[in-house]
């Protein structure tokens, strides 16, 4: 069973556009959500990461939205790049249990010049 | 470059062979992480070592093993191997047992 549901699967946007990725959970204990970034062969590399006592966080160009009562949260990539063309994974989990993140299914972003 | 590394980046064997893979985490991190990271699985974690000793189990199958050593190294064996252990996978580290993960570049096992 899936732990963390991520939406679309895939995505394209024209560069300076805004890049929207969404994930829904369902456990209600998770308390702490990172977005990784991969790059082809690389490793997943940490973007931002949120825990649920804030409905929004920002660093640049990337934001989170948090929504508690949905059990749902989102990245959105301002001003998108090309550079910014990679394969984005969210995660959640429980921080006083092990640590043992579920990852989202991926979304494959592309950014057209 | 997160500071995890991993050996070998590549690894082609045959079914029912046995391999290695190793990890070193960043300097300092006590926390060690294995992830399983295929095309109809996505990433899916495996086991995780705090100093030594395991943390926590996830989706490790019997015929896979883990342990950290002394110097915080970790190796995941990976035994009696099958078509679809071909997969990427990825060592993360951690300085405790919570919070952010930095994931090494993975090892690509390729079972013919």
């Amino acid at each position: 069973q899936q732990q963390v549901k991520q939406s679309p699967q895939s995505l394209i946007v024209q560069k300076g556009g805004i890049s929207i990725i969404n994930c829904a959970y369902e456990n209600t204990a998770f308390d702490y959500f990172p977005w990784y970034q991969q790059f082809p062969g690389k490793g997943p590399a940490l973007l931002i990461a949120i825990r649920p006592d804030v409905s929004e966080k920002k660093e640049g160009r990337f934001t989170i939205s948090f929504n508690k009562s949905a059990k749902q949260f989102s990245l959105h990539i301002m001003d998108s790049q090309p550079g910014d063309s990679a394969t984005y994974f969210c995660a959640a989990s429980m921080l006083g249990t092990g640590n043992q993140f579920y990852f989202g299914t991926g979304t494959s972003l592309t950014v057209i010049p | 470059d997160s500071g995890v590394t991993q050996t070998p980046k590549h690894l082609i064997t045959a079914t029912g062979q046995r391999v290695t893979l190793r990890c070193s985490p960043r300097s300092g991190d006590l926390s060690v992480y294995w992830y399983q990271q295929s095309l109809d699985q996505g990433l899916q974690f495996l086991i995780q070592y705090y100093n030594g000793e395991e943390r926590a189990k996830g989706n490790i199958l019997e015929r896979f093993s883990a342990q950290q050593f002394p110097d915080l190294h970790s190796e995941l064996n990976l035994s009696s191997l099958e078509l679809g252990d071909s997969a990427l996978y990825f060592c993360a580290s951690s300085v405790v047992s919570v919070g952010e993960q930095f994931f090494g570049p993975g090892t690509r096992l390729t079972v013919l």
